[in-house]
């Protein structure tokens, strides 16, 4: 079983509300990510870490933000919440080396309103 | 540029058919694929892996062959159950230096008793 958890599971927030979603991973791996999945389950990468201190922007622009102090742990937040940040958020690391596979989170379920 | 192209869905069918969803991917290198499942309200899980040219990977009655010289990694299952239902996710992981796994728009599969 995966070691990375995400919290909360579940959030229902104002909009112009600053939020943090937690992201945290006992494996050591050095290789985190953030992906947002739309209503029809196809995942966009939005930001990505290869170590502590080195934060990359992903694939789909976000008005998110994200940072990795510690090996462990890879928040993200938004700074003022909006009804189109409404989605599905999924956390995920990779143990490193070129055929290693990712372990995901149970994901976040943000809802603005 | 690195893609993965699956049968789009949604799959429906009764307990005990054939199940087979369709992947294909582009990709520079020699990458590592995946099969990830996800069931409703939950992150994805691994379902299967193959790291190289012919290798077979399965898991829980699933298996998927790495075809490099159709650049194909179908999933198939003999007899499909109810508890199957969820979302399937083909990718790829090219390596070297980009450690970013490719994802396809994923599939969802609804097995009716």
């Amino acid at each position: 079983e995966a070691d990375i958890y995400q919290t909360p599971r579940y959030l229902v927030i104002g909009t112009g509300k600053k939020i943090t979603l937690e992201c945290s991973q006992t494996m050591g791996h050095d290789k985190m990510y953030w992906y947002q999945q739309d209503p029809g389950m196809e995942l966009h990468l939005i930001h990505y870490s290869y170590g502590v201190n080195s934060t990359e922007k992903g694939d789909l622009s976000s008005e998110s933000t994200v940072s990795r102090i510690r090996t462990e742990h890879f928040p993200l937040t938004l700074e003022s919440a909006r009804p189109s940040h409404t989605s599905q958020y999924l956390c995920a690391s990779i143990a490193g080396g070129s055929y290693t596979e990712a372990f995901f989170g149970q994901g976040t379920r943000l809802t603005v309103v | 540029g690195n893609s993965v192209t699956q049968m789009e869905g949604p799959v429906t069918l009764s307990e005990e058919a054939f199940l087979t969803i369709n992947c294909t991917y582009t990709a520079t290198g020699y990458p590592s694929l995946f099969w990830y499942v996800q069931y409703p309200g939950e992150g994805l899980q691994l379902l299967l892996k193959a790291t190289k040219a012919d290798d077979k990977g399965s898991n829980k009655g699933f298996e998927a062959t790495y075809r490099k010289e159709t650049t194909s990694f179908h999933l198939e299952k003999g007899s499909v159950q109810v508890s199957d239902s969820a979302v399937y996710f083909c990718a790829h992981n090219s390596g070297g230096s980009n450690y970013k796994l490719t994802f396809g728009k994923g599939t969802l599969l609804t097995v009716n008793p």
